[in-house]
């Protein structure tokens, strides 16, 4: 069974900081890893898609990695701002198919 | 239209009522998911669909919940008798194919089911 983990549960940084938020998973046997965005009382927007044959998936200022023989993912944000306040949350699809397991996610709050 | 989208936003119901949700997915996309966010559970998988078919209904909590897909597009699950700890938000998200590596899954806006 998939177990997604994400630390920090919370983040708080000034704006202008490089930050990294981090997601581990159990079961390596993955084709992708995708990183969502979720605004309070919003739905989830997909952010980054990474599959299991790339190590590194870039778009604006976010850059995400995949590690599978470490069963980890980072997601680098470069020069926060207030902007990307929100949670961001990782998920691995797990039981051989495309269903999702998601992290419980790192609420981000970037501050002036 | 151009995303996911899903009907209605809120709903409030008395315990022991039924309840429909509705999503319709990008057009085009094959597969079409249901997940349940609630405080404590995080997000959870609920039911897949491949087209009008539903080959991993395993995240369904009760035969109190059922799900249908018709014409390939618009999905319905219903929750029966409704019960307190069905009081979430339901997710629904599509993709263009559902088995490949490249496949990104697009959510909608939700429902906030409130059950009280």
């Amino acid at each position: 069974k998939q177990e997604v983990t994400q630390i920090p549960a919370a983040l708080s940084v000034p704006e202008g900081e490089n930050l990294v938020l981090n997601c581990s998973f159990t079961d390596s046997a993955i084709y992708n890893l995708q990183w969502f965005r979720q605004d309070p009382g919003k739905g989830l927007t997909s952010l980054l898609l990474i599959q299991s044959s790339q190590r590194e998936q870039t778009s604006g200022r976010l850059n995400a990695s995949l590690d599978k023989s470490s069963g980890r993912s980072t997601l680098y944000i470069a020069a926060s701002q207030p902007g990307d306040s929100a949670t961001y949350l990782c998920a691995a699809p797990t039981g051989g198919g495309n269903k999702l397991t998601f992290g419980t996610g790192t609420q981000l709050k970037v501050e002036l | 239209g151009a995303g996911v989208s899903q009907s209605p936003s809120n709903k409030v119901t008395e315990k022991g009522k039924d309840v429909e949700l509705r999503c319709d997915p990008i057009s085009g996309h094959t597969a079409l998911y249901w997940y349940r966010q609630s405080l404590g559970q995080g997000l959870e998988f609920l039911i897949y669909f491949q087209g009008n078919s539903a080959p991993d209904k395993s995240g369904l909590p009760s035969d109190r919940f059922s799900a249908e897909r018709t014409g390939g597009s618009v999905s319905t699950l219903t929750i029966q008798r409704t019960q307190q700890e069905d009081s979430a938000v339901y997710l629904c998200a599509s993709s263009s194919a559902g088995t490949s590596s490249t496949d990104t899954q697009y959510f909608g806006p939700g429902t906030r089911l409130t059950v009280l």
